[in-house]
């Protein structure tokens, strides 16, 4: 089974500031996908930034970039120049591709960290 | 594209009354979840379907709850009877299973049973 951790319940970053979030995952899978998700307080559960795991460069998305170890099995999401939208909380997700079985094509979730951006 | 839709966005029912929460996947996608958000327990899987076959439905919490896909476009969670431990908000999400089309949530709906 697969399993994702969030060591961070809460985070909290002035505006402007960079600040890194914390996830780390088991598996004895090699192929895989790595996901950060945000959920502002709308509810609305939006994709920020995907990895594969056979790429060995690290995903960005403007302001947003993750830090990808694959031996470590840790995938850290890097926020730059935070802005007071980023306030949400970020969620860590795992997920195998589709083969077959009833392990493929859901995503795990880790707990979650709370972002909070400060004016 | 309209996304997932769900519905209601909101439900209140009182303890002992049947919830049915409702899902449209997006057109396409041959993948749908249900998960359930609460503080305690945060996101949890609790079926999901492939070809409208269920593959998994392990953290289905117990059999008040069950789940159907009669056709691609469409899903219910029911809850029979309902007890205030299930309030929570409920995700339903649709994807291609392949990790390039990652899963697409819909707004969810939020359940209070008193």
């Amino acid at each position: 089974a697969q399993t994702v951790t969030q060591s961070q319940p809460e985070m909290s970053v002035q505006e402007a500031e960079t600040v890194t979030l914390s996830c780390t995952y088991d598996t004895s899978e090699n192929n895989y996908y790595l996901f950060w998700y945000k959920q502002p307080p709308s509810r609305q559960m939006i994709l920020v930034i995907r990895q594969e795991a056979y790429k060995q460069q690290n995903a960005t998305e403007n302001r947003f970039s993750v830090n990808f170890q694959k031996a470590a099995k840790s995938f850290s999401l890097k926020i730059s120049d935070s802005q007071l939208g980023d306030t949400a909380m970020y969620f860590c997700a795992f997920m195998i591709p589709r083969v077959g079985g009833t392990s493929y094509g859901k995503l795990t979730f880790g707990q979650g960290t709370i972002l909070t951006v400060h004016p | 594209d309209a996304g997932v839709i769900q519905s209601p966005r909101h439900e209140v029912t009182e303890m002992g009354q049947e919830v049915t929460l409702r899902c449209k996947p997006i057109s396409g996608h041959d993948y749908l979840f249900w998960y359930r958000q609460t503080m305690m327990r945060g996101l949890e899987l609790l079926i999901y379907f492939n070809n409208n076959v269920p593959i998994d439905d392990s953290g289905m919490p117990e059999d008040r709850f069950s789940a159907k896909m009669p056709n691609a476009s469409f899903s219910t969670l029911k809850i029979q009877p309902s007890e205030p431990r299930d309030s929570a908000v409920y995700f339903c999400a649709s994807s291609t299973g392949t990790g390039r089309s990652p899963l697409h949530f819909g707004n969810g709906t939020r359940l209070t049973v008193t």
